[in-house]
């Protein structure tokens, strides 16, 4: 089947603009991670949706970073006034409820900010 | 202390080479481990997961894990150039529950 899918691939913005980044998961996971990879680094996670809701936004950096996960499947990370400090490749994951923690990644998002 | 840390190598073996790949954990509260493969300017694949001590095998990969030392490997025997990626170890406390990551190692593999 389908795997999760990112879009864009890439996005190129300038500083202090606003960016959405969006998540298509696995079809029936219900579970939906955020992460950060930033080069030469493991990825950084960032907010973890269980449905709807987010069950766990400690790695969100500051209010400009949200998500939203409305419908229980697509999320969308949305930034607010982009910095430079903002540039890495955003990575979403999808896992089934049940049993282990299997997650499984897309292709990222690979955001500039100029 | 980081929560994992992971030698970010590179690492470069000859084809055919045993590689061994490892990272330690500070906190008895992980239960789930984990290890994923990324190509460059690819997502992570997941490799294998293991929740207890001891091995697991998969064809050329084995997982080990030993809990009462805080310390994970990974093992890739017969080693081709197509295993050249990073391998990133993960940890978690449990399911439904964020990844945690080393910095992950550069593994070239030599024809």
């Amino acid at each position: 089947g389908a795997g999760v899918s990112q879009t864009p691939s890439n996005k190129v913005t300038e500083k202090g603009k606003y960016v959405e980044l969006r998540c298509d998961p696995i079809s029936g996971h219900t579970a939906l991670y955020w992460y950060r990879q930033s080069l030469g680094q493991g990825p950084e996670f960032l907010i973890y949706f269980q449905g709807t809701g987010a069950a766990d936004d400690s790695g969100l950096p500051n209010d400009r970073f949200f998500a939203v996960r409305p419908e229980g499947s697509v999320s969308t990370l949305k930034i607010q006034r982009t910095e430079r400090g903002d540039s890495a490749v955003y990575l979403c994951a999808s896992s089934p409820r049940d049993g282990p923690n299997e997650q499984f990644f897309g292709p990222g998002t690979r955001l500039t900010v100029l | 202390q980081k929560e994992v840390e992971q030698d970010p190598g590179p690492l470069s073996v000859p084809e055919g080479a045993i590689v061994s790949l490892n990272c330690t954990y500070s906190n008895s509260a992980f239960q789930y481990f984990m290890w994923y493969r990324q190509y460059s300017r690819k997502g992570p694949e997941l490799l294998m997961y293991t929740y207890s001590s001891g091995n697991k095998e998969d064809g050329r990969f084995t997982a080990q894990v030993d809990k009462s030392s805080k310390y994970i490997s990974l093992f890739i025997r017969d080693s081709q150039p197509s295993d050249s990626a990073t391998y990133l170890c993960a940890i978690s406390r449990g399911s439904n529950y964020k990844l945690t990551f080393g910095k992950g190692t550069l593994l070239t593999v030599n024809p």
